[in-house]
């Protein structure tokens, strides 16, 4: 089956140091991949998506590329501000259907 | 843009007695949602799909029972947690498929159910 490994947190960076969180996937086919931003006390917020290998996905200063030779979607980001501490999920849909698989998310504490 | 809205974000209750969530997509019509739930520190977990006009699929492990699922149209599917216990407080999060834009969920805020 499907399946997405991130990795584990928490994650502690000063502001506006670099920011990389790693994602790497197994599935069949050609999947969409995602990443999902939970800030605390709300719910799961699109952050960036590709839908095909090679594609980079950015929003907010956020980044990742579909490596398909490495099955990985990793997150970077240039310089985190305080702002972005919440937390990360990784999650793909197979080209099957339209269900989620989620990693187990990646909490990212950014101090001032 | 598309959005979902989840109702109550926050519910408190007693022991034994039910509580229901709504989800609704608010300017798109859903005939699938997602329900998933979520414990403290963890990741998201699948419960069921919602299929408008049909009965709901439940994963592995899910108590269809506990968790009476309702999809009667195609803006709105509800989740019932039937006499609930302490164990099952957690955070309940609906998602929903934006056609046109393949493959995109589009997530409610989320409901924190605390059960006494």
């Amino acid at each position: 089956g499907n399946s997405v490994t991130q990795m584990e947190g928490p994650v502690t960076l000063s502001e506006e140091a670099f920011l990389t969180i790693n994602c790497t996937y197994t599935a069949t086919g050609y999947p969409s991949l995602f990443w999902y931003v939970q800030y605390p006390g709300e719910g799961l917020q699109l952050l960036l998506k590709a839908t095909k290998a090679d594609d980079k996905g950015s929003n907010k200063g956020f980044e990742a590329t579909y490596r398909k030779e490495t099955t990985s979607f990793h997150l970077e980001k240039g310089s985190v501000q305080v702002s972005d501490s919440a937390v990360y999920f990784c999650a793909l849909i197979s080209n099957a259907g339209n269900m989620l698989t989620f990693g187990g998310g990646t909490r990212l504490m950014v101090k001032p | 843009g598309a959005v979902v809205s989840q109702h109550p974000s926050r519910v408190i209750c007693k022991s034994g007695t039910s509580v229901k969530i709504e989800c609704r997509s608010l300017d798109f019509q859903a005939t699938t949602m997602f329900w998933y739930r979520q414990f403290p520190k963890k990741s998201l977990m699948l419960m069921a799909t919602s299929n408008e006009g049909s009965k709901a699929t439940y994963e592995q492990g899910v108590e269809k029972d506990k968790f009476l699922i309702n999809h009667a149209s195609l803006t709105l599917s509800t989740l019932t947690v039937t006499s609930a216990h302490p164990e099952d407080s957690s955070f309940y999060i609906c998602s929903a498929p934006f056609r046109g834009t393949k493959n995109i969920q589009y997530f409610g805020a989320g409901t924190r159910l605390s059960v006494l």
